[in-house]
């Protein structure tokens, strides 16, 4: 079955950084572009970061462009989000999430992971 | 980049069918059919419900469907149950290569 789980979490001050992971298994990780998604406690949910199957496209919400980068280890299978300048309002749980062949969506998600920033 | 409209809350009692609606523009909801609805109980991870404006994954309810009209997508819950009590959110690819949510919907079964 299809398994996603985020690590890397945890509080950190504003302007400093985190990587953020998410363990693939159950699917072909190689095969298939992935995103990030987040949610900030008590609100909606915000696109993060979209990575094709192979890496090489690379899209980001305007709110994190230049300051978040979306990468990928296909023969580790897992996803990674390095998190640079946080700001208090990037807390969130960041969930990783899977986009189906052919689509444009999430048909999978991870249980999330919490970051929190404060100072 | 602002999000879908989505009306904040929703009832109705068992039995009943409500519709959630979400409103974009023509570079999101209007411009493809790339709607996707998910469904978030409290403490858990999103759940998809609909993807491509109206079609059901496997495993999901036939009570749930979806349509859309022009830049207006809308979810429907037919046969309401007390399980349905969740928060619903709208999605959707854009023109810019992004992908977009709504502000999300309360339903509450009375």
């Amino acid at each position: 079955q299809v398994q996603l789980v985020e690590s890397g979490g945890g509080v950190v001050q504003p302007g400093r950084s985190l990587r953020l992971s998410c363990a693939a298994s159950g699917f072909t990780f190689r095969s298939l572009s992935m995103h990030w998604v987040r949610q900030a406690p008590g609100k909606g949910l915000e696109w993060v970061a979209f990575i094709s199957w192979d890496g090489t496209n690379k899209y980001y919400a305007d709110s994190v462009k230049g300051r978040f980068t979306i990468s990928r280890d296909n023969s580790k299978n897992t996803l990674y989000l390095q998190v640079n300048s946080l700001r208090v309002e990037d807390t969130a749980v960041y969930y990783c999430a899977r986009n189906p062949e052919y689509h444009f969506n999430f048909d999978y998600w991870g249980q999330g992971t919490l970051v929190t920033v404060s100072s | 980049q602002s999000a879908l409209t989505q009306p904040a809350s929703v009832s109705g009692s068992p039995g009943q069918s409500i519709t959630i609606s979400c409103t974009g523009t023509s570079s999101d909801v209007g411009g493809y059919n790339y709607v996707s609805w998910y469904q978030q109980h409290p403490g858990k991870a999103p759940k998809l419900i609909i993807s491509d404006v109206n079609n059901r994954p496997s495993g999901v309810s036939n009570r749930f469907s979806g349509s859309k009209s022009g830049n207006t997508a809308s979810l429907t819950i037919s046969g309401l149950q007390a399980e349905d009590e969740a928060d619903y959110y709208c999605s959707s690819y854009t023109s810019s290569s992004t992908w977009m949510f709504g502000g999300g919907t309360k339903l509450t079964v009375l």
